[in-house]
């Protein structure tokens, strides 16, 4: 599974888009980029996950680069519930390895 | 739709004693995986099932660590004589075992070994 870098921590403004960034230089062509955030005290929730293109949900969406080294995910709105540790994890099919992951903070 | 559902959520339990944790998987996910994270850390791969069979287990997994889901539908993981660096909280997710493969992650349930 790839390995992926994220920055310890982001602070963004409530209302305002929160981009987080994520290298993940070593990824192979057959993984995906998924992204999991994990509210104090909860099990961690998927968000969104993309291959090569672009993807959009009703959470957030997922831009990649087109040689595939890196990835933001963006919040467009960010409200204090999205306070969280936010994961970016490249894989295929199966476990998933998680990192330090990047722990944002929301602030009115 | 009830998603992955863990009990108990709390345990806790003296050192040396086996303990046994359940989770029940979202109905018709075909893959079930147990992962444990600890203060601070994200969480680690322990194991996973694709139906009833174990495909995979970490070398996390130590001798005093057994899993079973011997319907495909639920599994429990079980840890013998546990030890204080046991004390955790073990977290079970399910995914449909197609395509992309999102995994769906349970409330967890914490471990403390006094």
């Amino acid at each position: 599974d790839a390995k992926t870098t994220q920055p310890p921590s982001m602070d963004c403004a409530e209302g305002r888009a929160a981009n987080l960034p994520c290298n993940h230089s070593t990824i192979s062509g057959n993984e995906y980029v998924y992204w999991y955030r994990q509210i104090h005290s909860q099990g961690p929730q998927y968000i969104i996950h993309g291959l090569k293109n672009n993807e959009t949900n009703e959470m957030a969406s997922l831009i990649i680069t087109e040689d595939r080294k890196s990835s933001t995910l963006i919040l467009p709105h960010a409200t204090l519930r999205d306070t969280a540790v936010y994961y970016c994890i490249g894989a295929n099919t199966g476990k998933l390895i998680f990192g330090q992951g990047t722990t944002l903070q929301v602030k009115p | 739709d009830t998603g992955v559902s863990q009990n108990p959520r709390h345990k806790i339990t003296k050192r040396g004693q086996n303990v046994t944790f359940r989770c029940d998987p979202i109905s018709e996910h075909n893959r079930l995986y147990w992962y444990r994270q600890t203060l601070g850390q994200g969480p680690e791969f322990l194991t996973y099932f694709q139906n009833e069979a174990q495909l995979e287990k970490s070398r996390l997994l130590s001798d005093r660590f057994s899993a079973e889901r011997p319907k495909g539908s639920f599994s429990t993981l079980e840890i013998q004589r546990t030890e204080q660096g046991d004390s955790a909280m073990y977290l079970c997710a399910s995914s449909a075992g197609q395509g992309a493969d999102e995994q769906y992650f349970g409330p967890g349930t914490r471990l403390t070994v006094t």
